[in-house]
Parts: structure tokens; sequence; C-alpha cells
């Protein structure tokens, strides 16, 4: 079946612009996580979705990091007012509610320039 | 708070050479532990994983064993081929009350296997 999708690829934007990231989940997972892999950092939890429950935010790095999930499935990652240090590949994954296995889409690239 | 360590890279091997990334975890409870995959150009992928002591998980030739008295989660695989050479991540999960259930990655080993 289909995997986690994630769009666009690539970005490239300027520093202070609006960015808005795309992941569509594995059907019928209820479970949703953004991760952020960056060369200094390595692999950072970001945010958690399940089901209707209000999201887990703990690991977004400031207020300029927001996330939706619409009607369960889709999520959208906005960073606001992007800085240099923005830059990295943001992970979206998904997973049924047990067993509790992350299955990983190919990333976002993004570069603040 | 959780945490995952594992071996520095890069490592460089011989075809047909046996591999071995070391990985130890610290954590609160009861984790579950991971061996996630990232080839050339492509995302994560799940290679294997082991949910309580004494577990072995197995993919592809490699294995690994949840061994909670060393609190360690070794990598191995008899003979690796250049198909192999890729970035391995450890990673644990933790089911505590209250919990994300978000994956703590350990900073990831860089394999090239030559021909």
């Amino acid at each position: 079946g289909a995997g986690v999708s994630q769009s666009p690829s690539n970005k490239v934007t300027e520093k202070g612009k609006d960015v808005e990231l795309r992941c569509d989940p594995i059907s019928g997972h209820t479970a949703l996580y953004w991760y952020r892999q960056s060369l200094g950092q390595g692999l950072e939890f970001l945010i958690y979705f399940q089901g209707n429950s209000a999201p887990d935010k703990s690991g977004l790095p400031s207020d300029r990091f927001s996330a939706e999930r619409t009607g369960g499935s889709v999520s959208t990652l906005t960073i606001q007012r992007t800085q240099q240090e923005d830059s990295a590949v943001y992970l979206c994954a998904s997973s049924q509610s047990e067993p509790n296995t992350q299955y990983f889409g190919p990333g976002t690239r993004l570069t603040v320039l | 708070g959780d945490s995952v360590t594992q071996m520095e890279g890069p490592v460089t091997l011989s075809e047909e050479a046996f591999l071995t990334i070391n990985c130890t975890y610290t954590a609160t409870g009861y984790p579950s532990l991971f061996w996630y995959v990232q080839y050339p150009g492509e995302g994560l992928q799940l290679l294997l994983k082991a949910t309580k002591a004494d577990d072995k998980g197995s993919n592809k030739g490699f294995e690994a064993t949840y061994r909670k008295e060393t609190t360690s989660f070794h990598l191995e695989k008899g003979s690796v081929q250049v198909s192999d050479s890729a970035v391995y991540f450890c990673a644990l999960r933790t089911l505590s009350s209250g919990s994300a259930r978000q994956l703590t990655f350990g900073s990831g080993t860089q394999l090239t296997v030559l021909p």
C-alpha cells in the first residue's frame, strides 16, 4: 500500500518568509509525528498527534513553529519568519495505536537563505 | 531523560566483513528498541525492533538482541554487502503514561562497504 508522503520534497526560502510543509500519513494510522533532522542536532522530535486528542507540542523549538492535522489525516507544519538555523530535513511519520511502529516519509529538505 | 548513544562513524568495511555497530541506552521504564536505516537519498526505514528484554530482532541478515543487563542493542551482520552502505540509527521508545511515544534517536553511524 501507499506509504507516508510529504511535499514538497525540497523547499528553498528566504530568511523571514513563512513556509508550510505537508504530510499525508498511511491510511488508517491514527498517530502522526513530525521530526527534524539537522547536521548539528541529529533527529529531534517536534510534535505528535493522536486521533482527536490535543497534540503534544513539547518538541517544538520556538513559537514560530506550529502544526495542525485536519480530519485526523493530513498534517501541515508551518514555520513562520524562517531563520537560517531552521534549515534541515523535516520528517513525518505515522503509526497505528498498536503496534506503535512508526513509518517515515521521505522528508522535506528546507533551505533558508 | 531518555537517551541513546551509538558508535561514532564513519565505519568503512570490505565486502563480506563482519559488522558491529554498538548502541547503548538510558531510559525510564521499559523501552522498545529499534534500528532504522537511511539509504542514500531515501527516507528512514525500519530495519528491526525488539520490545522486551532478550528479544532478538532480525531482518535482511542483520540482528540485534535487547540486553537489559547492559542496556544495549548492538547491531550485527555476519557478511556485509556494498548495498548495505547507509546511515544506521539506533532508537528507543518508552510507553510511560502520558508520553507521546516519540522515538529518541542516536546520532547515526555512517557505514560504507567497499567492493
